[in-house]
């Protein structure tokens, strides 16, 4: 009950395109869904995060889709650029308590030139 | 700024050494993490340090020994380490546990 489940594990975009990268969650006690985006040999970056309050949210081309009652959320990455190649990971916590990052698999997006 | 630095960038140590990982941040953050990453997997909780007090130990050998001097420092002190301790060693840190962790730029540590 504690996993997210990730999918796909790698991903292929032509620059323009639309990435779309997919969480789900069983536990109905996350409350915060961050997601992370990391380079080869560098550390995960804090990329956009929603709360379950709101069922979408969007910060510049990445935005976030939460579908509370599917326990699903989702990044999709509009106008894909090659700097936007990384591993990508989503993640789920509880904002009570300690706020331990349950991770998804990740997924490795590629956007072709 | 959101930056958290960590040192050294590599590091390459015998089983029989001992070295430390340091981590610093100054942004005020009262909570600090160590995680430990492998390739191609996502980073896996080590430790937790919530007001300079160690608050979660995630059952880790004891050849990892964490030390936080104080609010802006973490040190990671390692001793017989094994090859299949090779990863990316993370640092992380966020205002408080509740909040948005942060993380730095690892380190990558081989065993040999």
């Amino acid at each position: 009950q504690q996993q997210v489940k990730q999918s796909p594990q790698s991903l292929i975009v032509q620059k323009g395109g639309i990435s779309i990268i997919n969480c789900a969650y069983e536990n109905t006690a996350f409350d915060y869904f961050p997601w992370y985006q990391q380079f080869p040999g560098k550390g995960p970056a804090l990329l956009i995060a929603i709360r379950p309050d709101v069922s979408e949210k969007k910060e510049g081309r990445f935005t976030i889709s939460f579908n509370k009652s599917a326990k699903q959320f989702s990044l999709h990455i509009m106008d894909s650029q090659p700097g936007d190649s990384a591993t990508y990971f989503c993640a789920a916590s509880m904002s009570t308590g300690f706020q331990k990052l349950v991770f998804g698999t990740g997924t490795r997006l590629l956007v072709s030139p | 700024d959101t930056e958290v630095t960590q040192t050294p960038k590599h590091l390459v140590m015998g089983m029989t050494n001992k070295k430390s990982l340091k981590c610093e941040q100054h942004m005020g953050h009262r909570a600090m993490y160590w995680y430990k990453q492998k390739a191609k997997k996502p980073p896996e909780l080590m430790f937790v340090y919530s007001y300079e007090k160690l608050s979660i130990n995630e059952s880790v050998p004891s050849r990892f020994s964490p030390e936080c001097p104080n609010s802006s420092l973490l040190n990671l002190h390692l001793h017989a380490l094994q090859p299949e301790d090779s990863a990316l060693y993370l640092c992380a840190s966020s205002y408080e546990t509740r909040y948005e962790q942060y993380f730095g730029p690892g380190t990558r540590l081989t065993v040999t």
